[in-house]
């Protein structure tokens, strides 16, 4: 099975500040199709989870502009370039290149 | 607009038997695979099984392989999720959810003696 590893476990962000969110893959998310299947989600409290980002690097519909995904392989990065209050919540990075689908074992992120 | 209403949820007994459903609409579901995943009680999310558009191929986690049998009727734009042997440890929310895009709100599974 990939393990996805997320870090860090928990983030304490004053509003307007950036923050970021590492997720490490143990075998590579590079299909060969030239597609790598790396998901980010964020659960906010009593909500199901919401996408973010598919493909490593692709906006969602509705997804705001702050949110960035970068990366590649088996190394990748959530921003948010200014971090604002609904904005609170878990975020989860995901492969789907193989089954078992995995998941990261979340980053809570609060503010400060 | 997507929309996935998952029911079937409540509670039962360790070694019961309960179904899951899951109604799709605003999408073309029948060219649609779709996941089940499922969060326990202030946990992370795991990933509990996956059918192919055309039911051809079905993955499971392994969890779950064997007690659980994922379905669907395109029919009926309805997906499935068959549990048997419930164990104390499959107490969680199930997703429906449509290729990790769009999820359902969840529903309740409690298996408790």
């Amino acid at each position: 099975d990939i393990v996805m590893t997320q870090t860090p476990l928990s983030l304490s962000v004053t509003p307007g500040q950036p923050a970021s969110i590492s997720c490490k893959s143990s075998q590579s998310l590079l299909h060969s199709n030239g597609r790598t299947f790396l998901f980010w989600y964020l659960q906010k409290a009593g909500q199901s989870p919401q996408l973010l980002i598919y493909e490593v690097s692709n906006r969602f519909s509705g997804v705001p502009e702050r949110f960035s995904g970068s990366g590649s392989g088996t190394d990748f990065t959530l921003k948010i370039s200014r971090v604002e209050a609904e904005d609170v919540g878990v975020y989860y990075c995901m492969q789907s290149i193989q089954f078992p689908v995995t998941f990261g074992g979340g980053t809570k992120v609060e503010i400060k | 607009q997507v929309h996935l209403v998952e029911s079937g949820g409540g509670v039962v007994q360790p070694g019961g038997s309960l179904r899951l459903s899951c109604a799709a609409s605003g999408f073309n579901f029948s060219s649609s695979g779709m996941h089940w995943v499922r969060q326990a009680p202030g946990k992370g999310l795991q990933w509990v099984a996956f059918i192919r558009y055309d039911a051809n191929n079905k993955y499971y986690a392994d969890s779950v392989r064997g007690r659980f049998t994922i379905s669907r009727d395109n029919s009926k734009n309805t997906l499935s999720l068959q549990m048997n042997n419930l164990r104390a440890e499959d107490t969680a929310v199930y997703y429906c959810s449509l290729v990790a895009l769009h999820w359902g709100q969840g529903t309740l599974v409690i298996v408790s003696s």
